[in-house]
């Protein structure tokens, strides 16, 4: 089952701060975030591990909630270069080599 | 250091025909991973490969299947291909090893856009 992202899609003036939920119906043992910016492919932003470790992006924070199975990506100060479709990725699960991904959030920032 | 490469970038087939899509992972990246990506569903899962082995099957038909070679670089082929497979075709690489630890991110090609008419 794809994790439910919100909101779906976001527009943004530069320097403006954004907000992008990652929830889950399973259990999660690591979130991964990527950025997809339009005919190119995902990037890697930020991993998160149970237990609370990150590693990543130095101008984007993400958040955990293991209980909840949820995770957020926060933007802060957007830039333009930050426009595109932004993508929560979770696993491997227990037992898999899976990596379900999110439905998607479109972001743009207009100058 | 080289990134994931895929080929081809592009092509068109028609219903019925079969395509090969092909991936060569970043050096010392042995496992592998195909995804579908199309507006609707965004990025679905189709297999895992690690030393030749497919770890893990994703939800779609026996008409998709692949295969990795020693080289760790992979294939895919879509057999009997139906207007629906229209897509793109993401290959990533990982570290992600044999103890399902996951040790970083997953690095993606540019990825292969198939059109069936």
């Amino acid at each position: 089952q794809q994790p439910v992202q919100s909101p779906q899609a976001v527009i943004l003036r530069e320097g403006e701060d954004a907000v992008i939920n990652c929830s889950s119906s399973k259990a999660l043992y690591s979130v991964h975030w990527y950025r997809q910016k339009h005919g190119e492919a995902p990037v890697f932003l930020m991993i998160l591990l149970k237990g609370g470790e990150q590693k990543g992006h130095e101008k984007i924070s993400a958040s955990f909630n293991e209980k909840k199975q949820q995770s957020s990506l926060y933007l802060t100060a957007s830039q333009l270069s930050y426009s595109g479709t932004y993508f929560c990725g979770t696993g491997p699960y227990s037992g898999t080599y899976k990596y379900i991904f999110g439905t998607g959030t479109r972001l743009k920032v207009l100058a | 250091k080289a990134g994931v490469t895929q080929t081809p970038r592009y092509l068109i087939k028609t219903r019925g025909q079969q395509v090969t899509l092909s991936c060569s992972p970043i050096s010392g990246h042995r496992s592998v991973s195909w995804y579908q990506q199309t507006p609707g569903q965004g990025l679905q899962f189709l297999f895992e490969y690690f030393s030749e082995t497919q770890r893990n099957k994703g939800n779609f038909p026996g008409r998709f299947s692949g295969r990795q070679f020693s080289n760790s670089r992979s294939e895919m082929n879509v057999s009997t291909l139906e207007l629906g497979d229209s897509a793109l075709y993401l290959c990533a690489s990982s570290l992600l090893g044999r103890d399902r630890v996951n040790t970083g991110e997953l690095f993606f090609g540019e990825g292969s856009r198939l059109t069936v008419l």
